[in-house]
């Protein structure tokens, strides 16, 4: 069973600039979310997708936006990249809705914006 | 807003020592209840999924309670040791899509041997 996979490892942007940060859920997933960790905070909730149509979004603007593929592997776009958007982003898979479905994460990718 | 709150924020202990931590949510609209292991350089790996209040999981030396009455969840690790060192954060989940969780900050456990 493969396991979540996220490139890149680490990225280092310009303010202004764009990024695509990519997802491999676990095999039999069909849910993705995504999650934002900024310095000394817990991890923050951007959107999550199942069955490739947004499902939910929290509190992020929309120059953060996501794709689901058919395969369930996602995307997170973030455009005109800001200062404030440096932080560890997370990908998470689950196997579906369910009240007591677990998260399964990957390690991250860090994004430095300079 | 809803806020997860975490404690305490670290925690040093000895090897064989048994600890717990707390975590505090609004019981209102309450969904579940998640706790994470995140190891340096690792991934967040889920400990248990709670939903109903009394419930009690345990997995090996480590074990959790959920109250939902009173928006409060311990989790506990009997015998410390060196590997349990990592950082424990719990989640909240208030319905809706079931990714969205709200995380505390995390309790930061280091276990000297």
């Amino acid at each position: 069973e493969t396991g979540v996979t996220q490139s890149p490892t680490h990225l280092i942007k310009t303010r202004g600039q764009q990024v695509t940060l990519r997802c491999s859920s676990q095999s039999g997933h069909n849910t993705v979310s995504w999650y934002q960790q900024a310095l000394g905070q817990g991890p923050q909730f951007i959107f999550q997708y199942y069955r490739e149509e947004e499902n939910g979004r929290g509190n992020f603007p929309p120059r953060f936006s996501g794709l689901q593929f058919p395969n369930y592997s996602s995307e997170l776009n973030v455009n005109a990249l800001e200062l404030d958007d440096s932080a560890l982003y997370l990908c998470a898979s689950s196997r579906g809705q369910g009240r007591g479905e677990k998260l399964f994460f990957g390690s991250g990718t860090q994004l430095s914006v300079l | 807003i809803l806020n997860v709150e975490q404690s305490p924020q670290s925690l040093h202990v000895q090897e064989g020592d048994s600890t717990n931590f707390t975590c505090s949510f609004p019981s209102s609209n309450f969904y579940a209840l998640h706790w994470y292991r995140w190891e340096t350089a690792k991934s967040p790996e889920a400990l248990f999924v709670m939903t109903l209040n009394g419930d009690e999981k345990k997995k090996g030396r480590i074990s959790a309670t959920l109250n939902t009455k009173e928006g409060y969840s311990y989790l506990y690790i009997k015998g410390s040791q060196p590997e349990d060192s990592a950082t424990y954060l719990c989640a909240s989940h208030y319905g809706g899509s079931q990714g969205n969780l709200i995380f505390g900050k995390g309790t930061k456990l280091s276990v000297k041997p």
